[in-house]
């Protein structure tokens, strides 16, 4: 059983570039979570996404980022016009369905972002 | 003994000794919370978790005690071994958040031979 796929591990894009990091959750699992994280620092939730549907966007910034969990597929975080304080690791959690008894969030290695 | 660095406050321990990381959280509304390991560029991995109702669980090697009344957290670990090193953070959660976590900002454990 694989665990939350993320690709690619390591990106880099110039300023003003589009950067889309995906993530394929574990099996049997329908909730997709995106988390940055800064060097030295914890992980900041973005977006928390069951398929097709955004159920918390919260602490997406306003602009520039978008998120998606199509129904086939995997989930991708979009980032339109990178600047430099994009650079950071993206992680994407998963989880069980909610009343499954298990709410623990299983982490992906993590997608870093390098804008130069 | 227990330093605050530049960033991440940092705790050296002696292999063999017990480690003590604690964790101050915010939110008295939270009812769930976890402790996870970060190695070196890696993601986060599940460590121990404990509910609001409880104040002490124990696992492997591993113990987290809930102090709701100064809303602190804290996770031991018995017999510190040099694949302990890593970065620990709590994180916690909400009723009604629908597995939102919100995490601490981390400890690093450094395991000395």
């Amino acid at each position: 059983n694989a665990g939350v796929m993320q690709n690619p591990r390591h990106l880099v894009r110039r300023r003003g570039q589009e950067a889309r990091l995906r993530c394929s959750p574990m099996k049997g699992h329908s909730h997709v979570y995106w988390y940055r994280q800064l060097p030295e620092e914890g992980l900041k939730f973005m977006v928390y996404l069951q398929k097709e549907n955004i159920i918390d966007e919260s602490g997406m910034p306003k602009e520039r980022f978008s998120a998606e969990f199509p129904k086939e597929g995997p989930s991708i975080l979009r980032i339109q016009q990178v600047v430099r304080g994009d650079s950071a690791a993206y992680f994407c959690a998963s989880s069980p369905p909610v009343g499954s008894g298990a709410n623990v969030l299983t982490f992906g290695a993590g997608s870093r972002l390098t804008v130069l | 003994g227990e330093s605050v660095g530049l960033h991440l406050p940092t705790l050296s321990v002696q292999e063999g000794d017990n480690s003590i990381i604690n964790c101050a959280y915010s939110n008295s509304a939270s009812d769930y919370f976890i402790w996870y390991k970060q190695e070196s560029g890696k993601g986060p991995q599940f460590i121990i978790d404990i509910r609001s109702n409880m104040d002490k669980r124990q696992g492997q090697r591993v113990t987290v005690l809930l102090n709701k009344t100064v809303k602190h957290l804290s996770l031991q670990i018995a017999a510190t071994q040099p694949g302990d090193s890593a970065v620990y953070f709590c994180a916690e959660m909400g009723a009604g958040t629908a597995s939102k976590l919100t995490f601490g900002t981390g400890t690093r454990l450094q395991v000395t031979l």
